[in-house]
């Protein structure tokens, strides 16, 4: 199994554009979380969702960001638009009882 | 709410030292039980993991925690670090009835001087 994949591995965008991450779980994995970290915060849980479905969005910082699981392949985060603040490693993990995480991805936002 | 605590920030030790890090939560019901680490650079990768049975797990390169209930306690441990175990490591907690969220603990570093 190739475990989880994430793309971009890197991203550096300006203030106020658009950022679209992606994620690819593990195939047969039912669950798949959505985290930032960052020095100042650690890490920190924004979003998970089990068959496809959001079941605890309450970490996402405000509504600038979306995420969403159209199929059991395949997440993307979404931020529109980008703050510098924004700028954090994001890790999409995939699993069940445990927890397997993508190499993630950096995000500056310059 | 679910709290998970890791009382060390930053732990330095030489080669060969013995290692002990903690990790405290607060939930009061069953729990499965994590230790993941973070090497330079890189993703969070699985270290050892508690679902039931014996109360002392062992883990890969060495490491083993040991879950102590009464103290709501999962502390990680190994008798002779090296260079190659300086990272970050991770205490998590699953509600055990439940799969899905787990609740991490906000690191320790560990350097290991050669």
């Amino acid at each position: 199994d190739a475990g989880v994949i994430q793309s971009p591995r890197h991203e550096v965008t300006e203030m106020g554009q658009e950022v679209t991450l992606r994620c690819k779980p593990i195939s047969g994995h039912d669950y798949l979380f959505w985290y930032r970290q960052t020095m100042m915060r650690g890490l920190e849980l924004l979003i998970y969702f089990n068959n496809n479905v959001p079941i605890d969005d309450s970490g996402m910082p405000e509504d600038r960001f979306s995420a969403k699981m159209p199929n059991a392949s395949f997440s993307t985060l979404k931020i529109q638009p980008s703050e510098p603040r924004d700028s954090a490693v994001y890790f999409c993990a995939s699993g069940g009882a445990e927890q397997y995480f993508g190499p993630g991805t950096r995000l500056t936002v310059t | 709410a679910q709290s998970v605590s890791q009382h060390n920030h930053h732990v330095i030790l030489s080669e060969a030292a013995s290692l002990e890090l903690g990790c405290n939560y607060s939930y009061g019901g069953t729990v499965n039980l994590f230790w993941y680490v973070q090497y330079p650079g890189q993703h969070l990768q699985l270290l050892l993991k508690y679902f039931s049975g014996d109360p002392l797990v062992k883990g890969i390169k060495g490491f083993e925690a040991e879950f102590i209930k009464s103290k709501f306690s999962f502390n990680l441990r190994k008798p002779s670090v090296q260079w190659s175990d300086t990272a970050e490591y991770f205490c998590a907690v699953g509600r055990g009835s439940t799969l899905g969220r787990l609740y991490f603990g906000r690191g320790t570093q560990l350097t290991v001087w050669p």
